[in-house]
């Protein structure tokens, strides 16, 4: 079982829609939790990063964790074409720097 | 405040061949990170540097290593380059837990 699992993708939704994306990670020690997005060709940029049980909102996005269920979720409201890009889930497991990634969810917004 | 710089941006090598790529962090970010980018494995981490002492090391061969110079500015070599070496370096500066990744090396080996 990999440590962080991301829904395949690609994940296609109207311009305007919310997109809805999902990772799982198998370590329950798991502390902190980071949503990336790469552009293609680019180097993977932060978007949010969330460490408690419930919702954290940021903008057009807004990050969910459940601890319990240990899953996190990334809701991109309003999306626009400028979104359309991989985005990486990543967790952070003993408190230190070392990040498991998923391997991604690639997103296009149709106009 | 400048981001993260990776030199060189593209390399080209040969098997069996050696190569360093630098990585100067955000200034005042003292912890370094590396990562490896494939299309077939995604991001996975090489190692971490803290205050030029290797904090964390990933699950890769003893052929990959790195360091950290005073400055916080880190290297990281790759011995005997196989094919399969091929990929998107990586180095990512820290701050507060949070990572910034540089532009990214993007190294071929023929």
């Amino acid at each position: 079982q990999k440590e962080v699992e991301q829904n395949s993708g690609p994940l296609s939704v109207p311009e305007g829609a919310i997109a809805s994306l999902n990772c799982t990670y198998s370590d329950r020690g798991s502390q902190s939790f980071f949503w990336y997005r790469q552009y293609s060709g680019k180097s993977p940029e932060l978007i949010m990063f969330i460490y408690s049980n419930g919702d954290k909102e940021d903008g057009r996005f807004t990050a969910q964790l459940n601890k319990a269920s240990q899953y996190v979720s990334l809701l991109i409201r309003d999306s626009q074409p400028s979104d359309s890009a991989t985005y990486l889930c990543a967790v952070n497991s003993n408190g230190d720097y070392k990040l498991s990634f998923g391997a991604g969810t690639t997103v296009t917004v149709r106009a | 405040k400048a981001g993260v710089t990776q030199t060189p941006r593209y390399l080209i090598k040969t098997r069996g061949q050696q190569v360093t790529l630098s990585c100067s962090p955000i200034s005042g970010h003292r912890s370094v990170s590396w990562y490896q980018q494939t299309p077939g494995q995604g991001l996975q981490f090489l190692f971490e540097y803290f205050s030029e002492t290797q904090r964390n090391k990933g699950n890769f061969p003893g052929r990959f290593s790195g360091r950290q110079f005073s400055n916080s500015r880190s290297e990281m070599n790759v011995s005997t380059l196989e094919l399969g070496d091929s990929a998107l370096y990586l180095c990512a500066s820290h701050s507060h837990n949070e990572q910034f990744f540089g532009p990214g090396t993007r190294l071929t080996v023929l």
